[in-house]
């Protein structure tokens, strides 16, 4: 099992452009998140899933938009770059409501210049 | 509001024993999570308390109490590789899970 995986690692955007960040997982979990951690904010929840074909907003979903078009794979947009958006990025995956562990990816780390 | 407040450092020497606190405001509580977080790795799983309580984890214990909407973790027989970040978290609404800002664990020989 990979777990839960992140592409890219690392980035480096101009004001204005889009990207698309992919998380896969490969432990048939049913709830996937998308959180951003800045220095001294801890992490902050962006969008999550909670199956195929769902999404809702987090904490901060402004600049943001997600899919999860399929089970294992839960992507995030930036469809307009801003400095602001320079941050870590963490997807993480969880089994479902009879469960409470969440498996974290290893980061993207995203500069907006 | 909906919160999770904790301490942002927290210093030891090794050997010591460290307590870690985590005070919440939130409705629909369903139980309190602790993550470790290592210098630009991923977070990772420590405990989940759902009920009042102690649960240990070898030198690892977290504790709960729903009525002072307060959480603790306890690490014991600290080591050099205990230094990191601590965070709190809950779900919110039993699905979304919210974190602290984080607690900053250094210790020292």
């Amino acid at each position: 099992n990979a777990g839960v995986t992140q592409t890219p690692k690392f980035r480096v955007l101009k004001t204005g452009q889009s990207m698309t960040l992919l998380c896969a997982q490969d432990m048939n979990h049913e709830y996937m998140y998308w959180y951003r951690q800045d220095p001294g904010m801890g992490l902050r929840l962006i969008h999550y899933s909670v199956g195929e074909g769902t999404t809702a907003k987090g904490e901060v979903p402004d600049g943001y938009n997600v899919s999860r078009l399929k089970k294992q794979n839960f992507l995030l947009g930036l469809e307009s770059a801003a400095p602001s958006q320079t941050s870590v990025y963490f997807c993480a995956s969880h089994l479902g409501s009879s469960s409470y562990e969440q498996y974290f990816g290893p980061g993207t780390r995203l500069t907006v210049t | 509001g909906q919160s999770l407040e904790q301490p942002s450092e927290v210093t030891a020497v090794e050997g010591a024993i460290v307590q870690i606190n985590c005070t919440y405001q939130t409705s629909g509580f369903y139980g309190l999570s602790w993550y470790q977080q290592h210098d630009g790795g991923a977070p990772t799983f420590l405990s989940y308390n759902a009920l009042d309580g102690l649960e240990e984890t070898g030198r690892f214990s977290s504790f709960l109490s729903r009525s002072d909407s307060y959480g603790y973790l306890l690490l014991q027989e600290l080591q050099m590789k205990d230094s990191a970040s601590y965070f709190c978290a809950y779900y919110q609404a039993g699905t979304a899970l919210i974190f602290g800002k984080g607690t900053t664990l250094s210790v020292s020989s």
